[in-house]
């Protein structure tokens, strides 16, 4: 069964902080995404991780993956009030059956306090 | 170009009823997917449709079903409602060149079983 971790769950920061949001997946998966949610508001793609040691950066959002430690980390750099959301990461894994391929994580709920 | 749309936005219905919700995807996507979110689960993969052929789908009884038509959009059919069907369900239209997938969300249709 794929199971996908987040953390931490919520955090709350100050302005010009840096930090990062973990994602560990539970079995081999070849791609793994990240997305931005605003409360009450539909989802935003942020990334799409393809291969092991891809890195992609937007702004102040740098995303990276590790498929050996099975692990995807969300960084933020100087963080801005504008980036309060909560931030999902979902694996994708291909060799799981039909009814088991992607799965999310439970969210990390991000405060940045002014 | 014209986002992601999904109608109804919102909808209230009562147990034992059946539902069916409309995805029209941006213009020359041919893939759509579909996402449940609720409180208690978070967000759950439903399917993910490409060419009229449904590609991909997630952990849901028969009750959930869904079909892509020749102009891609597609709609998602929930027969017998049940409390627990409440949620927000979200559809995304992606599309891949070079090897790199981008997705893009529509704003949602909430339902409410009653």
């Amino acid at each position: 069964e794929l199971k996908v971790e987040q953390n931490p769950l919520f955090l709350s920061m100050q302005e010009g902080k840096n930090y990062t949001i973990y994602c560990n997946y539970s079995t081999t998966s070849d791609r793994l995404y990240w997305y931005r949610q605003d409360p009450g508001k539909s989802l935003e793609s942020l990334f799409v991780l393809l291969s092991n040691g891809a890195v992609k950066q937007e702004g102040r959002l740098m995303a990276s993956l590790d498929t050996k430690a099975r692990l995807s980390t969300l960084h933020i750099t100087a963080a801005v009030h504008d980036l309060s959301a909560t931030y999902f990461c979902a694996a994708y894994c291909p060799l799981m059956n039909r009814d088991d391929k992607i799965i999310f994580g439970k969210g990390t709920r991000l405060h940045i306090l002014p | 170009k014209a986002g992601v749309t999904q109608t109804p936005r919102y909808l209230i219905k009562t147990r034992g009823q059946q539902v069916t919700l409309s995805c029209s995807p941006i213009s020359g996507h041919r893939s759509v997917s579909w996402y449940q979110q609720t409180p208690g689960q978070g967000l759950q993969f439903l399917f993910e449709y490409f060419s009229e052929t449904q590609r991909n789908k997630g952990n849901f009884p028969g009750r959930f079903s869904g079909r892509q038509f020749s102009n891609s959009r597609s709609e998602m059919n929930v027969s017998t409602l049940e409390l627990g069907d409440s949620a927000l369900y979200l559809c995304a239209s992606s599309f891949s060149s070079g090897g790199q997938e981008t997705q893009y969300f529509g704003p949602g249709t909430r339902l409410l079983v009653l």
